[in-house]
């Protein structure tokens, strides 16, 4: 079990381009949530997946932001258009039905947007 | 406005004092828990409670589930230097697929 593992680290961009984050979740959870912290603030909710399908959608998650996870293992984070507003460390954490609301979180990955 | 308030936001104490972070809500969860989180790494779970007026204990660690299930609290006994980080709680609500986290407490123990 090698938890759950997020790529990039960290993510330098210019404002304008566009991002993708991967996620991992320890093996054959079937729960995934995307969370973004701010600096000096806890995770915001951002989305949550049950297998493939997308559950629950923040309203944080603008048109710019969308997340996939197309056969019910990783995920992906995409933002498009970056703003500067966007830079934060974005959070996955996974989990299963069974294990009563038990989330794991993988280290982030760091967004500076420039 | 936060759906989970914790208190205080920022803690600095010396080595061997005893301290409490509260977290506190108006709504009632299902379960709740606290995570400690190290600058650029992601929080670590510490405690799942559940059950109203629920205590439990890891080590120094003593954490309360309120008896309506909307506040709780960690208590700290002779702390340490290794406790210095930002400790979070988290509530899942009844029906709905998601966490709400505190802003946190920023613990810092010093030698």
């Amino acid at each position: 079990d090698t938890g759950v593992s997020q790529d990039p680290r960290h993510k330098i961009t210019k404002r304008g381009q566009n991002v993708t984050f991967r996620c991992d979740p320890i093996s054959e959870h079937n729960r995934l949530y995307w969370y973004r912290q701010t600096l000096g603030q806890g995770p915001e909710f951002l989305t949550y997946f049950q297998n493939e399908a997308q559950l629950e959608k923040s309203r944080l998650l603008s048109d710019r932001f969308s997340a996939e996870r197309p056969k019910g293992s990783f995920s992906t984070l995409e933002i498009q258009r970056t703003e500067q507003g966007d830079s934060a460390m974005y959070l996955c954490a996974s989990g299963t039905s069974s294990g009563g609301n038990i989330q794991y979180f993988g280290a982030g990955t760091r967004l500076s947007v420039l | 406005t936060q759906l989970l308030e914790q208190s205080p936001q920022f803690l600095s104490i010396q080595e061997g004092e005893n301290l409490t972070v509260y977290c506190n809500s108006s709504s009632v969860f299902s379960s709740l828990q606290w995570y400690r989180q190290e600058p650029g790494e992601g929080p670590v779970l510490l405690v799942t409670v559940v059950t109203g007026g629920e205590v439990k204990k890891l080590k120094r660690l003593t954490f309360q589930f309120g008896d309506a299930r909307k506040d709780s609290s960690l208590h700290i006994t002779a702390a340490q230097p290794g406790d210095t980080g930002l400790y979070l709680c988290a509530g899942h609500l009844y029906n709905f697929n998601k966490f709400y986290f505190g802003s946190g407490t920023k613990l810092n123990v010093k030698p």
